[in-house]
């Protein structure tokens, strides 16, 4: 089983400021990760995946960086609709894992 | 548009049963490794269940193994969760989704949630 251990659990931040998120990995997965963003009462959407590819039609405020057993979501300019829970998950073995989560809230 | 709609959820007591069903459209559902994914109420995602486009080859979290049995039918573009032997601690919304072939869960359902209480 591969481990994560995301960081921080709760992030307080202001609208305009930048932001990121750690994912650290208990083995290599090279660059098999994704980043999602969840909003209450809704399913998870998937941001990025191979560690730093951004899915089609998200904002190039979020980016992703790392490979191996360190990355990083980075929000440049963090908007209120960023405001929300954020987790990694590595899909380089089976079992699938994700991180604990991370929640971004308004300071 | 994709779309991926589950149902079968409830409540249910201990040691009971329960099917969900995931059902798709928009997208050729025979070209993607689906999976299960629950959370539990206040708490982070949790991954449970992953099927092979043919239906091959099964993984599951140690946790629910010998319980569930995740299962599709590509003739009805849908997806599939046995969960037998049901216990409190499987309480949590339960989303199917699709794994891209980059990688990540791309498509997602809007959740059924599983209630196991007496």
């Amino acid at each position: 089983v591969i481990w994560m251990t995301q960081s921080p659990s709760l992030l307080s931040a202001s609208t305009g400021d930048r932001v990121s998120i750690s994912c650290r990995m208990s083995q290599d997965i090279s660059s098999y990760l994704a980043w999602y963003q969840q909003k209450p009462g809704k399913a998870p959407e998937l941001l990025i995946y191979r560690a730093s590819t951004l899915l089609s039609g998200v904002p190039s405020r979020f980016s992703g960086s790392g490979s191996g057993t360190d990355f990083t979501l980075t929000i440049s300019y963090l908007q209120s609709e960023d405001f929300a829970t954020y987790y990694c998950q590595q899909y380089y073995s089976f079992p699938r894992t994700f991180g604990h989560g991370t929640k971004v809230e308004i300071k | 548009e994709v779309q991926l709609v589950e149902s079968g959820g409830g409540l249910v007591q201990p040691g009971g049963s329960l099917k969900l069903s995931c059902e798709t459209s928009g997208f050729t559902f025979s070209n993607y490794w689906m999976t299960w994914v629950r959370q539990a109420p206040g708490k982070g995602l949790e991954w449970v269940a992953h099927i092979k486009q043919d239906g091959s080859e099964k993984y599951y979290v140690d946790s629910v193994k010998g319980r569930f049995t995740v299962s599709r039918d590509n003739a009805k573009n849908s997806l599939y969760l046995q969960m037998n032997s049901l216990r409190a601690e499987d309480t949590a919304v339960y989303y199917c989704a699709t794994e891209g072939g980059w990688g990540g869960f791309d498509y997602w359902g809007q959740g059924t949630l599983i209630t196991v209480s007496s």
